[in-house]
């Protein structure tokens, strides 16, 4: 069964730092999203991407988070100056047709530690 | 705003027990509701939907309006259902899933 696939699986980088995060979608999925789990909390939205473009994001995207779809295969998400409260579990997550009536597949994650 | 409340942050069955994982809702519109499990050091999956009426692995789901719950049922648990499990919910025109804090089922065996 086609997955969802992410790297690294771990990254420890320094506070202000520019960290990328990198997923590879189901390769017949259109919508492509972002999750994020800080230790302890909930899973959270972070942002999701259609068609080249963001879709919808939540409060947490803020100017410090960019997505690119870099290829026809990749899809990334970047940190451009790391705090510590950045330190989480990144999911990236795909769908053939978007969050209602289907299915949204998750990968494993980056677990991103900000020192 | 969307809103997923799940009171149980632990709960031990015994195997063969009836298993319920409470799950409350806040969302004014019409909402989509789903379970989603994590099992240990794997990826998390979908396990059902309430559109699709289905039961998965013996558990299922109803959404009651009424009660704003879609709760999580099987009449027998087994070993192997010890996971992580989350409620999420989604909204009209919206492409986020709001998912709530999660509830770790332990079956003992």
């Amino acid at each position: 069964e086609p997955e969802v696939t992410q790297t690294p699986s771990h990254q420890v980088t320094q506070m202000g730092q520019e960290v990328i995060l990198r997923c590879v979608p189901i390769s017949n999925h259109l919508y492509f999203y972002w999750y994020r789990q800080i230790l302890g909390q909930k899973v959270e939205f972070l942002v999701s991407f259609y068609n080249n473009e963001i879709s919808e994001k939540s409060e947490i995207f803020d100017d410090q988070f960019s997505v690119e779809r870099p290829d026809g295969s990749n899809f990334t998400l970047k940190i451009r100056s790391t705090k510590l409260e950045d330190s989480a579990m990144y999911f990236c997550a795909s769908s053939q047709q978007g969050a209602r009536g289907n299915t949204i597949y998750f990968g494993e994650g980056s677990w991103l530690t900000v020192v | 705003a969307q809103r997923v409340t799940q009171p149980e942050k632990l709960l031990s069955v015994f195997k063969g027990a009836p298993v319920e994982l409470k799950c409350n809702y806040s969302y004014s519109g019409s909402p989509e509701l789903f379970w989603y499990v994590q099992y240990s050091r794997q990826r998390l999956q979908l396990l059902l939907r309430h559109i699709s009426r289905e039961s998965i692995k013996g558990f299922t789901a109803d959404l009651n309006k009424g009660e704003t719950s879609f709760h999580l049922k099987k009449p027998f648990a087994q070993e192997e259902d010890s996971a992580m499990y989350y409620c999420a919910l989604s909204g009209v025109g919206n492409e986020k899933l709001t998912f709530g804090t999660g509830t770790r089922l332990t079956i003992i065996p």
